[in-house]
């Protein structure tokens, strides 16, 4: 399996900032996810990042909110902009694995409070 | 959209019970996998079983495609195995996973 790891690990933001969310794998994939699980709840796509091309959001998500940069086959960030305490979530990206193009391996989350 | 329904919501055990989390889904899938989400938050793959059984250790998991459900097995549960347990399935030819609601497992010493 992938070993992937995400920063910051955890975080505490203020109200109307950004924050920047790291991803890297140890290995060159084709597509990375980005999951939100907000607190007590399950996992909820956000997009998938596919290197060379523009992000693809699943509805209820936009770009502006949550713009997406895949700069090589290996990296991504996710941005959460312009917060609001509806956005304390567990920030998750996710890859293939190599079971298969069907099996997906986690970082360890990015947990986000927004007061 | 497909929905993805686990069950028991909750689950509270002694240490060395058994337990079978079950999954129902509403459409055709190519791809089912379960994960355990430790008290810290990782998600850990434990199996990718789109249909059949397969055994790892204590877990195994039963996959009945045409009837739309999957079953996880814990035997001689340990305090380890605490957490919460997701099924995640995709369509055919859809490869992005629609994650189920989660059984929350708490295993007593």
């Amino acid at each position: 399996s992938a070993v992937i790891s995400q920063k910051p690990s955890r975080d505490i933001c203020q109200r109307g900032t950004s924050l920047t969310i790291q991803c890297q794998v140890d290995s060159q994939v084709t597509m990375m996810f980005w999951y939100r699980q907000q607190p007590g709840q399950s996992l909820t796509l956000i997009a998938t990042a596919n290197q060379g091309s523009e992000a693809t959001y699943e509805s209820g998500f936009v770009i502006d909110k949550f713009p997406i940069s895949r700069p090589n086959l290996t990296f991504s960030t996710l941005t959460v902009s312009n917060m609001s305490p509806e956005d304390s979530s567990i920030y998750l990206c996710s890859v293939p694995g190599a079971g298969g193009p069907l099996t997906q391996y986690f970082g360890p989350g990015t947990r986000l409070l927004v007061l | 959209g497909i929905q993805v329904e686990q069950s028991p919501p909750d689950l509270i055990l002694q240490e060395g019970a058994n337990s079978t989390l079950r999954c129902n889904f509403s459409d055709s899938v190519n791809n089912l996998q379960w994960f355990h989400q430790n008290p810290w938050g990782q998600l850990i793959n434990l199996f990718y079983i789109p249909s059949g059984t397969k055994q790892n250790g204590r877990l195994s998991a039963t996959t009945v495609a045409t009837e739309r459900y999957s079953l996880l097995y814990i035997s001689s549960s340990q305090t380890t195995d605490s957490g919460v347990y997701f099924c995640a399935v995709a369509r055919f030819g859809n490869e992005k996973l629609t994650f189920g609601t989660g059984t929350r497992l708490t295993i007593i010493p």
